[in-house]
């Protein structure tokens, strides 16, 4: 099982562009990595996903280099709202494999 | 509305006591997970059953036991065997399928033993 590595804090202000890297040194070829966020007292939520080079949706961006051996989730122009934990997965596409949920990176918007 | 509901949001109960947790969803997920995160923590898997009448341990399922009866429904029984029991229980469930799958939370179940 590919491990993730990610920031345990981040802090930033509202307007400005959000990048946290998360490191998988052991990523298998057919893995994906996903974003998700989550809000306190809530479940998380899927944000974004991808395999290589860069995928956009109307939330975020996610930057994988040709190694894939990290990953750069970008939030462009944030705002207080989210102020939220964002936990990088690796995605394993053998359905028997389990995900893993580290303890994810705690964005802290500022005004 | 499709979704996944998880209740009670709160339960309180004495400690020694069996207490079951409920997880509902109408996704036709073939898969479904049951978590625990506790304060500050990030989510660790309990257990998960990816078809109806199986299921599989997590990395944390002592303490624990689940069903899976139907597709729609896997309640998580928290047994008294389990330490620590506080903690905030997330359920979810994406679908089977070849490609690579996202998982849908519920809202999550606070349980407080004292």
């Amino acid at each position: 099982l590919a491990k993730t590595t990610q920031p345990i804090s981040m802090d930033s202000y509202e307007g400005q562009e959000v990048n946290i890297t998360c490191s998988h040194n052991n990523i298998a070829t057919n893995d994906y990595i996903t974003w998700y966020q989550q809000f306190p007292s809530q479940g998380p939520r899927f944000i974004i996903q991808g395999y290589k080079t860069k995928v956009t949706n109307e939330v975020a961006s996610l930057f994988i280099p040709a190694d894939r051996k990290s990953s750069t989730l970008s939030l462009p122009r944030v705002s207080l709202s989210d102020t939220a934990v964002y936990y990088c997965l690796v995605d394993p596409m053998n359905r028997d494999d389990k995900i893993i949920f580290g303890k994810g990176t705690r964005l802290h918007i500022l005004p | 509305d499709g979704g996944i509901t998880q209740s009670p949001k709160y339960l309180f109960r004495k400690e020694g006591q069996n207490v079951t947790l409920s997880c509902e969803q109408n996704l036709n997920h073939d898969a479904m997970y049951w978590y625990r995160q506790d304060p500050g923590q990030g989510l660790r898997l309990i257990y998960y059953s990816q078809i109806v009448n199986d299921f599989q341990k997590g990395d944390i399922a002592e303490g624990y036991s689940v069903s899976r009866e139907k597709k729609e429904s896997f309640p998580l029984t928290v047994t008294s065997a389990q330490k620590n029991p506080t903690a905030f229980y997330l359920c979810a469930s994406s679908t089977s399928t070849n490609r690579v799958h996202e998982q849908y939370f519920g809202p999550g179940t606070r349980l407080t033993v004292t």
